[in-house]
């Protein structure tokens, strides 16, 4: 059974760049088949896709976050990382990793515990 | 303002059924059969309940069911139970540009 765990700084300052990494464990994320995502919800709001990553070379992004998002893989620590640039405080939310089969049009079917990340000075 | 709507709430007794809808446009839920659920308990990380506008994953009770009509996706929960008071968010295809987008999700209460 796959198991992610999201990482990183619980607090970033506004115009700063957000850096999340996931872990995972129970599977190879090299392994090919599956999508590695993220997907961030407000506290009482509903849930956002950022974006994912198949290899290290394919990348989808949401356009209206696009110019800001970067998410990379790691093979060689089993992780996968966002990076976030010029957070406001709109960017607040909880911040999940999610695993997706490929062969499914879902963003996610496993999904990391969340994260919690606070932008405020 | 999500781009998929759903009503902000549901409520229903126990063994009863409950349905609930989830709007879209031809571009997403009206033009593919790609139209996913997601139940949240609080404090919880979302989980997949359907996918595909009807299949349900391994370990997902049969009383769980999804349809789409037009622009309109619904997800019915039949014998309700107290376990099923939780948010559920829609979700759907809308192409590859945008790839997802999710509803405002609603607020299921078992009385």
């Amino acid at each position: 059974q796959v198991q992610l765990q999201e990482s990183g700084p619980g607090l970033v300052k506004p115009s700063q760049t957000l850096s999340l990494t996931c872990t995972v464990s129970g599977g190879s994320i090299s392994s090919g088949s599956y999508y590695w995502s993220w997907i961030r919800q407000p506290a009482g709001k509903g849930l956002e896709w950022i974006g994912r990553i198949y290899t290290s070379e394919s990348t989808d992004y949401n356009p209206s976050l696009k110019s800001r998002v970067t998410i990379s893989v790691d093979t060689s620590k089993n992780q996968f990382s966002l990076k976030l640039s010029s957070v406001t405080a709109a960017d607040t939310a909880v911040y999940y990793c999610a695993r997706a089969p490929d062969i499914v049009v879902v963003p996610a079917e496993d999904w990391g515990q969340g994260t919690l990340v606070t932008v405020s000075s | 303002q999500s781009a998929l709507t759903q009503p902000r709430s549901v409520s229903g007794s126990p063994g009863q059924a409950v349905t609930i809808s989830c709007t879209g446009t031809s571009s997403d839920v009206g033009g593919y059969n790609y139209v996913s659920w997601y139940q949240q308990h609080p404090g919880k990380a979302p989980k997949l309940m359907i996918y595909d506008v009807s299949k349900r994953p391994s370990g997902v009770p049969d009383r769980f069911s999804g349809s789409k009509s037009g622009n309109t996706a619904s997800l019915t929960i039949s014998g309700l139970q107290a376990e099923d008071e939780a948010d559920y968010y829609c979700c759907s295809y809308a192409g590859s540009y945008t790839y997802v987008v999710f509803g405002g999700g609603t607020r299921l209460t078992v009385l």
